[in-house]
């Protein structure tokens, strides 16, 4: 059971240049999130998704694009990368829509810096 | 707006000795989630423990253990004769009921550093 899985795990960018961030989860949940986490932080959500075709901006989504187009997969863009993107990029999901304490999966996380 | 405070940037004990980690929070909702993650040096997040808001029952297990207090709005974390491997960045979180738990706010986290 691979869960939720992200790539790259690492990634160097020049700022300016694009890229994105996939995600996959195979356990068909219908919330998957984006967050990110700087240093000496916790982690501050970016942006999300209720279910396939629907995404909202959480609490630091500028910068960023997301899309929904099917329920496994949930992936981030950064259209012109800053250095104050640098950051280590978590993506989560879990089962259930509102009303719902359950778990939130994590991916293992991908390591960004932006020179 | 919801918000969560953890005081304790970083704590340091030595191995065997209890230690606590606070948590407090704010919320306009009177049903909500709190949450403990622990996170590891290799980076990983690793859920510990779900508390609903209804339920102010204080958990064990093992030798972690959880105390929820509406009244002061705090949900602190014991770890109890604390090992090495102990040792990791631990986050409180706090999400809505009526949003889904990938929803969360974090708290900056405590750093817990177990010595030999």
């Amino acid at each position: 059971n691979a869960g939720v899985t992200q790539t790259p795990k690492f990634q160097v960018l020049k700022t300016g240049q694009s890229m994105t961030l996939q995600c996959a989860q195979d356990m068909n949940h219908e919330y998957m999130s984006w967050y990110r986490q700087d240093p000496g932080m916790g982690l501050r959500l970016i942006h999300y998704s209720v279910g396939a075709g629907i995404t909202d901006q959480g609490e630091v989504p500028n910068g960023y694009n997301v899309s929904r187009s099917t329920t496994e997969d949930f992936p981030l863009r950064l259209l012109s990368a800053a250095p104050s993107q640098t950051s280590v990029y978590f993506c989560a999901s879990s089962p259930g829509g509102p009303y719902s304490g359950n778990t939130i999966y994590f991916g293992e996380g991908s390591w960004l810096t932006v020179v | 707006a919801q918000k969560v405070t953890q005081a304790q940037t970083e704590i340091s004990v030595v191995e065997k000795e209890d230690v606590t980690l606070d948590c407090v929070y704010e919320t306009r909702d009177t049903t909500y989630y709190l949450f403990w993650y622990k996170q590891p040096p290799s980076g990983e997040l690793v859920f510990l423990i779900r508390r609903n808001s209804f339920d102010e029952q204080n958990e064990i297990s093992g030798r972690y253990s959880w105390n929820f207090q509406k009244s002061t709005s705090s949900f602190n974390f014991t770890i109890t004769a604390s090992q090495v491997v102990d040792s990791a960045v631990y986050f409180c979180a706090l999400s809505e009921v009526n949003t889904n738990a990938g929803k969360s706010t974090f708290g900056d986290g405590t750093t817990l550093t177990v010595k030999p």
